[in-house]
């Protein structure tokens, strides 16, 4: 089946740890990307990537890293240094012939 | 810049009955793209609904109809006929067709419907 996959779909770190949440498809989009979403909140982007070894920044990618050296696989590593760490987070990807994201199930990520 | 709003935290609608989720966006391209996607409380994305900017006439996706007022820059979602499952949160976003791949997302309308 095609897809986007997330694990874990809860993780848990201590304070002061970096962390790495794992993104895969196999739609065999270009695009890929990272969201935040806080508690009643909506979808804040934080890197997306057009093509493979190429990324941008979203509006908070303060305290996160990324790589895209294969197109079915975009890693988001939440850093020591972003602040709030403690969220939901939502891989999407897009064909460039479609405006449709798909979304994969997402990983909340405590921090405590 | 871009911005899409939305201006309902909540809504409650009766069973069965019709509801309106409004949606305006601004952006200065002319060619783009507007979306619904509803997110239940497991947290998934699920899409809704599709709207072009170039699209004369109002996309429609089963009970889903989205009221395109390109002069007015809204995308209200249309619901008909509301179901129990149709309880969660809804975002409006909308992806320009030029440059970058990049979406933008409303703040989310939670919509409860009531037996």
């Amino acid at each position: 089946d095609g897809g986007i996959t997330q694990s874990p779909k809860y993780l848990f770190r201590k304070e002061g740890q970096n962390v790495t949440l794992s993104c895969e498809q196999n739609l065999n989009h270009d695009a890929m990307y990272w969201y935040r979403q806080d508690p009643g909140q909506g979808l804040r982007l934080i890197y997306y990537s057009q093509i493979v070894n190429d990324f941008q920044k979203g509006d908070i990618a303060e305290g996160y890293s990324v790589s895209r050296e294969k197109k079915e696989s975009f890693p988001l590593t939440v850093t020591s240094a972003q602040k709030n760490p403690t969220a939901f987070y939502l891989c999407a990807s897009g064909g460039q012939g479609s405006y449709e994201q798909y979304f994969g199930p997402g990983t909340r990520l405590t921090v405590t | 810049a871009q911005k899409i709003t939305q201006t309902q935290p909540g809504m409650f609608v009766q069973e069965k009955e019709a509801v309106t989720l409004d949606c305006t966006y601004d952006t200065s391209d002319q060619s783009y793209g507007l979306f619904w996607y509803k997110q239940p409380s497991s947290g998934e994305m699920i899409f809704l609904i599709y709207q072009g900017s170039y699209d004369e006439q109002n996309a429609t996706e089963g009970r889903y109809s989205l009221n395109f007022q390109k002069a007015r820059k809204s995308a209200n979602l249309v619901i008909s006929a509301s179901q129990l499952g149709d309880s969660a949160m809804y975002f409006c976003a909308m992806r320009e067709a030029s440059g970058t791949y990049k979406y933008i997302f409303g703040t989310g309308t939670r919509l409860k419907v009531l037996a």
